[in-house]
């Protein structure tokens, strides 16, 4: 079965400094993945979805990408802020592409 | 557009007893996923209803089962409750395409804790 793994469970960053999460995968290769943040005592909110013909994809200060050889996606936030403190989730399909699998997440810290 | 609604937010049960938890999807989405949370599994997926009929399963004991409604409204109901169910149980809805691709909205979630 698909295995997520999000590398750091927790990331402590300076405000205005570049954050850089990643996300590992193994098994088969997805055509998709998906990025969530989610807030203490909240339900995660879309993010970001790339696809696997997409080696990046850019929204506002946010950036991801997709190697699909190393079976990796990153996800960076540029000129990060105390807001962007929360928990980034990454979610790919299973193999039948009928459910979400999430990783356990990163807490991001952002200290002005 | 209101988002997803779930109620109660919390509620706390000992064990053996059952609880059902309930979902409003956002206005016109047809599909409902439910998933479970805690610290030491992260979100795991439960089930997909779509049209009232369960499509999608994950890998979860009997004992936790859904329904869902004609106006989209979907429960979610545990029985037997042991102490491992305690956890946050959110609920997500999106329009129905036929992959799980396009984004998913989460309601705030029920923290369910069995004593």
């Amino acid at each position: 079965s698909q295995k997520i793994e999000q590398n750091s469970e927790a990331l402590n960053i300076q405000e205005g400094k570049t954050a850089t999460l990643t996300c590992n995968y193994t098994n088969y290769s997805p055509a998709y993945l998906q990025w969530y943040r989610q807030d203490p005592g909240r339900g995660p909110v879309f993010l970001l979805l790339i696809r696997e013909n997409e080696k990046e994809k850019r929204k506002e200060r946010l950036k991801v990408t997709f190697d699909t050889t190393l079976k990796q996606s990153l996800f960076h936030i540029t000129a990060s802020q105390p807001a962007d403190s929360a928990t980034y989730l990454c979610a790919l399909p299973n193999q039948a592409g009928t459910a979400l699998i999430f990783g356990k997440g990163t807490t991001l810290s952002v200290s002005s | 557009k209101a988002g997803v609604t779930q109620t109660p937010r919390y509620l706390i049960k000992t064990r053996g007893q059952q609880v059902t938890l309930s979902c409003s999807p956002i206005s016109g989405h047809r599909s409902v996923s439910w998933y479970q949370q805690t610290p030491g599994q992260g979100l795991q997926f439960l089930f997909e209803y779509f049209s009232e009929t369960q499509r999608n399963k994950g890998n979860f004991p009997g004992r936790f089962s859904g329904r869902q409604f004609s106006n989209s409204r979907s429960e979610m109901n545990v029985s037997t409750l042991e102490l491992g169910d305690s956890a946050l149980y959110l609920c997500a809805s999106r329009l129905p395409t036929a992959g799980v691709d396009n984004e998913q909205f989460f309601g705030p979630g029920t923290r369910l804790t069995v004593l």
